[in-house]
């Protein structure tokens, strides 16, 4: 099992849709977790940061569940404007040991 | 918040010649740097992690002769491509966390094109 894991995607949507995404990681230790956007030819951009069993910042909500170890994003009312490949990340809970990029699912939402 | 400068953001040379690529941490030390590849439509890569003062940690299958990694200072890393072939066309980006499990703040990136 790889270490991240994301919906493939491509998730293609219609302004104003709700669309939701997985992605599932191997390591139970890991506390704390990261979603970032990233545009084509950009740098990745924090979207939202995930330490307790959730968080919600405007249209987009964040869940964690440990118990499966994994953690969704949702986006609410989609805008054309959140079309862009979202990251998961899992930074990690030791020296040495590096932060785990998710494959990436790409979001397309259409007018 | 923190910022981290990425330069040059784009770099078009001839086959054969090296590049240097530099990633300062603005307003934070950063002990850690890593740098990533990535191709299009794929993820990230991660080439290697920069730490300052000590040898650079390169990925499997990255080569550390062609890829030189120099991590100075507490705030500027450095990727230099040696001999760059068209296959190392790519966009390379670099990022450093403010701590072990911080978030990770990246440079703006750079698009290599080697002729």
């Amino acid at each position: 099992r790889k270490e991240v894991e994301q919906d493939p995607g491509p998730f293609n949507v219609p302004e104003g849709a709700t669309v939701a995404f997985n992605c599932t990681y191997s390591n139970s230790a890991s506390q704390s977790f990261f979603w970032y956007r990233q545009d084509c030819r950009k740098e990745p951009k924090l979207l939202m940061s995930v330490y307790s069993s959730g968080n919600e910042d405007g249209r987009f909500t964040a869940q964690l569940n440990r118990a499966s170890q994994y953690i969704s994003l949702l986006i609410r009312d989609s805008k054309l404007s959140d079309s862009a490949t979202y990251l998961c990340v899992v930074p990690p809970d030791n020296y040495g040991q590096n932060f785990v990029f998710g494959p990436g699912t790409r979001l397309s939402v259409l007018p | 918040g923190a910022v981290v400068s990425q330069h040059p953001s784009r770099v078009i040379c001839k086959s054969g010649t090296s590049v240097k690529i530099e990633c300062r941490s603005l307003d934070f030390q950063a002990t850690t740097m890593f740098w990533y590849r990535q191709f299009p439509k794929q993820s990230l890569m991660l080439m290697a992690t920069s730490n300052e003062g000590s040898k650079a940690t390169y990925e499997q299958g990255v080569e550390k002769d062609k890829f030189l990694i120099n991590h100075a200072s507490l705030t500027l890393s450095t990727l230099t491509v040696t001999s760059a072939h068209p296959e190392d066309s790519s966009f390379y980006i670099c990022s450093a966390p403010l701590d072990i499990s911080e978030k990770l703040f990246f440079g703006s990136g750079t698009q290599l094109s080697v002729l």
